[in-house]
């Protein structure tokens, strides 16, 4: 299994352009999340799914859309990136949706907008 | 309303020494806890986790944390420490019946030879 996988690893935007970064996971899980890593600020929520066809906002959702149009999915967009979406991305999924899961990551896409 | 608070962003030890990462926790139900490492360039990987069945608790590579809820402390320790462990650590608590991860602000773990 390759358990999570994220595309692409790296990019480069210019302020205002759009992009989507996928995130496929082979493990059957049901809940899925997108996370932004920042210097000092640990790992913050951005959207999750709990399901195929569901997603809800997290902690900082501002800036980006998602969807979960496959279970298998989960995809994440920027219409107009900005400079203070420069950082890393994490998808993670969890079989179940109780609290004592682990969360499995992705490799992480490291996103650059100038 | 939960969080997650990692005392000291870089820690420093020598090769053998003896590793403490702190983690302090805020929760009004009771919490699900986690460590997990990310070595450079790399996602995030488990390390352990509590989750209610014993206090101490053991993960891979040879790390253990307490929990202790008289002090809301959830501290990762590791006796000896190797220059293969140095990354950034990240302490979490489970938020919610969805699997929500709360995580603190992460440790950088330095070792020196």
């Amino acid at each position: 299994n390759a358990g999570v996988t994220q595309t692409p690893k790296f990019r480069v935007l210019k302020t205002g352009q759009s992009m989507t970064l996928l995130c496929a996971q082979d493990m059957n899980h049901e809940y899925m999340y997108w996370y932004r890593q920042d210097p000092g600020m640990g790992l913050r929520l951005i959207h999750y799914s709990v399901g195929e066809g569901t997603t809800a906002k997290g902690e900082v959702p501002d800036g980006y859309n998602v969807s979960r149009l496959k279970k298998q999915n989960f995809l994440l967009g920027l219409e107009s990136a900005a400079p203070s979406q420069t950082s890393v991305y994490f998808c993670a999924s969890s079989p179940l949706g109780s609290s004592y899961n682990e969360q499995f990551f992705g490799p992480g896409t490291r996103l650059t907008v100038l | 309303a939960q969080s997650v608070t990692q005392l000291g962003s870089h820690v420093s030890v020598s090769e053998g020494a003896l590793v403490l990462l702190r983690c302090n926790y805020s929760s009004s139900v009771p919490p699900y806890l986690f460590w997990y490492v990310q070595y450079p360039n790399q996602g995030l990987q488990l390390l352990l986790k509590y989750t209610s069945a014993a206090t101490l608790v053991k993960g891979i590579n040879g790390f253990e944390a307490e929990f202790k809820k008289s002090e809301t402390s959830f501290h990762l320790t590791k006796p000896s420490a190797h220059m293969s462990d140095a990354a950034e650590y990240f302490c979490a608590v489970s938020g919610w019946t969805g699997g929500k991860l709360i995580f603190g602000q992460g440790t950088e773990l330095s070792v020196k030879p």
